[in-house]
């Protein structure tokens, strides 16, 4: 089945560090991924859009420049979380559908725990 | 923007009953739904999709889709304490770039 390989698992770093998260589609191309914040107790949040060589499209309340989206390849998408602040800590999740499978589910990733000291 | 609503919930049933999930959308465009399970701490993993009215049987776990009351429900036999997460209902959004759109979540609960 599809699998979708998110990495790293885990990141704890000081305040102002940027933080790189890679989203990689392992068995199937990927024009579209998406970008999913949770916080503790709390629902799934769509933050963006990753589209295959082309820009993001965020989500209304989402900072742009905040959180960086590169989607270079039909296999890899990145969220770059820049000048990370505590506020920042959360559980951050990606998903992705084969590409042209428009009725096929999304398969997410494990998740990156994020913690910001 | 399309709406998917749950009852968050706890639904706590006990072990070997039947639990019953449901789930209604605010928009007719939606076209594919699904189930996914979400255990604590992880990220959530498909459990079911439907996409046509009726339902749809998986080994312990029955989908059902009525589109004219825009309603879907899951429905999980035999409920054992391992299905003991929260249950998320999703529609694809097909106007605005196939992404998904959640519901709140229901915690479920079963009791031995």
């Amino acid at each position: 089945g599809a699998v979708v390989s998110q990495h790293p698992s885990r990141v704890i770093c000081k305040s102002g560090t940027s933080v790189k998260i890679e989203c990689r589609s392992l068995d199937f191309q990927a024009t579209t991924m998406f970008w999913y914040r949770q916080f503790p107790k709390k629902s799934l949040m769509l933050m963006a859009t990753s589209n295959e060589g082309s820009k993001a499209t965020y989500e209304q309340g989402v900072e742009k420049d905040k959180f960086l989206i590169n989607h270079a390849s039909l296999t890899l998408s990145t969220l770059t979380v820049t000048s990370a602040h505590p506020e920042d800590s959360s559980f951050y999740i990606c998903s992705a559908f084969p590409t042209g499978a428009l009725n096929q589910p999304q398969h997410f990733g494990d998740g990156t725990r994020l913690s910001i000291l | 923007q399309k709406e998917v609503e749950q009852n968050s919930g706890p639904l706590s049933v006990p072990e070997g009953a039947i639990a019953s999930l449901n789930c209604t959308y605010s928009d007719r465009v939606s076209q594919s739904f699904f189930w996914y399970r979400q255990y604590s701490g992880k990220s959530p993993e498909l459990i079911m999709s439907i996409y046509s009215n009726g339902d749809k049987e998986d080994g312990r776990f029955t989908a059902q889709l009525n589109k004219a009351s825009q309603y879907v429900s899951l429905l999980i036999r035999d409920s054992q304490p391992s299905d003991s997460a929260t249950y998320l209902c999703a529609a694809r959004d097909m106007e605005y770039g196939n992404k998904l759109v959640f519901g709140a979540g229901t915690i479920l609960r079963v009791k031995s």
